[in-house]
């Protein structure tokens, strides 16, 4: 079946810091990928998304490039700030049709504190 | 676009009695929608996925008679949680996949249940 698994976190930075949290994935077919934060007591907002090999997505400053060849959709950002604190998931969404169509599968979400 | 709404947001309930969340897309109309569990720094867990018009399709290890789904228009899904206990208290998140964009899923803000 299809798995996400992201860096063990908690993930701790100073303010202006790079960030790159990793995520691998094992899927049948061609998924798309998708990166989503979630803040505080709050529910998923979806961050950026590829449906394709090469594909980056990119928002906000953040970016994640779809590579087939090592099963890879890692999220990075150049400078990080305190507004960027959460909850981050990766996840892939399987084409296979029928009623598994669109349904995602979650890694376990890596915390991010940025410091001042 | 792509707004999903929840309520209530926080409900509180004695042991036994039934709790009611609305899901409701509000400027899109949503063929699928999907309801998750999510536990305490924990990832999302899939319950079920309701098309519109027909009966839900749960997740393994998931009873639909406790968890009941209505998805009775394209934008209003409801999860009822029957009888609750202490043990289904959690947070409900749901989504909704727009038909012209079937690989993204739009969350609401999610429904934080205590059960006493």
């Amino acid at each position: 079946g299809n798995s996400v698994t992201q860096m063990e976190g908690p993930v701790t930075l100073s303010e202006e810091a790079f960030l790159t949290i990793n995520c691998t994935y094992t899927a049948t077919g061609y998924p798309s990928l998708f990166w989503y934060v979630q803040y505080p007591g709050e529910g998923l907002q979806l961050l950026l998304k590829a449906t394709k090999a090469d594909d980056k997505g990119s928002n906000k400053g953040f970016e994640a490039t779809y590579r087939k060849e090592t099963t890879s959709f890692h999220l990075e950002k150049g400078s990080v700030q305190v507004s960027d604190s959460a909850v981050y998931f990766c996840a892939l969404s399987d084409r296979a049709g029928g009623t598994s169509y669109g349904k995602l599968t979650f890694g376990q979400g890596t915390i991010l504190t940025v410091h001042p | 676009g792509a707004v999903v709404s929840q309520h209530p947001s926080w409900v509180i309930c004695k042991s036994g009695t039934s709790v009611k969340i609305e899901c409701r897309s509000l400027d899109f109309q949503a063929t699928t929608m999907f309801w998750y569990r999510q536990f305490p720094k924990q990832s999302l867990m899939l319950m079920a996925t309701s098309n519109e018009g027909s009966k839900a399709t749960y997740e393994q290890g998931v009873e639909k008679d406790k968890f009941l789904i209505n998805h009775a228009s394209l934008t209003l899904s409801t999860l009822t949680v029957t009888s609750a206990h202490p043990e289904d208290s959690s947070f409900y998140i749901c989504s909704a996949r727009a038909l012209a964009k079937q690989e993204t899923q739009y969350f609401g803000p999610g429904t934080r249940l205590l059960v006493l």
